[in-house]
């Protein structure tokens, strides 16, 4: 059975400390691995798409990587409103357009 | 533009109505989605629409009646909910390749009551 899990399930970071949340998944097949920021109450904004080992993805101050088995979202100086609720999700060879999501980090930045 | 827009943002609703959900997108997409997500848990596929046509249907309960008039309307048809059915749905489309992003919407907060 394809599984994606997210570690820490939740972390408290002061503005500007640098950290990187992980995303490990045992897939058959991966197609695709994307990232996604959710706030509360909001549906998830999407941020990043990789497809191959070795890949990377940057968007202001988060940088996504991608190896065979996790990949991981580095966070560089962080602001408060960075803090979200940050999803890891992947699409399978047999789970043809089905989104298989993380638990997802709760992400907090205290100024 | 990738936005996907739900109507309305929030429905309260008693056990015995029905109501519908709306979605709504322009960017292309010949797949759509629905999802429910539960309070601080990820959002779980519900349905899923190619070409208009319903390709995947995760056992969802027939108190919801997913429809699809047009590639850029997505309907989501409520009747007799139970108060456990109370969460965020969301609606999200894509390109019908298997491995491209999916955009989604604000979503709607359903409370039935």
């Amino acid at each position: 059975e394809d599984q994606v899990t997210q570690s820490p399930e939740a972390l408290r970071l002061q503005e500007g400390e640098s950290s990187s949340l992980n995303c490990s998944y045992t897939v058959s097949g991966l197609r695709g691995l994307f990232w996604y920021r959710q706030d509360p109450g909001k549906g998830p904004e999407f941020l990043f798409t990789l497809y191959s080992a070795g890949e990377e993805k940057e968007k202001e101050r988060l940088k996504a990587t991608l190896t065979k088995k996790e990949s991981f979202l580095h966070i560089t100086a962080p602001k408060p409103e960075d803090s979200a609720t940050y999803l890891c999700a992947v699409v399978t060879a047999q789970g043809a357009q089905k989104l298989v999501f993380g638990q997802g980090t709760r992400l907090t930045i205290n100024p | 533009d990738t936005e996907v827009t739900q109507t309305p943002k929030h429905l309260v609703m008693g056990m015995t109505n029905k109501k519908s959900l709306k979605c709504e997108q322009h960017m292309g997409h010949r797949a759509m989605y629905w999802y429910k997500q539960k309070a601080k848990k990820p959002p779980e596929l519900m349905f899923v629409y190619s070409y208009e046509k319903l390709s995947i249907n995760e056992s969802v309960p027939s108190r919801f009646s997913p429809e699809c008039p047009n590639s850029s309307l997505l309907n989501l048809h409520l009747h007799a909910l139970q108060p456990e059915d109370s969460a965020l749905y969301l609606c999200a489309s894509s390109h019908l390749t298997t491995n491209t992003e999916a955009f989604f919407g604000q979503g709607t907060r359903l409370t039935v009551v």
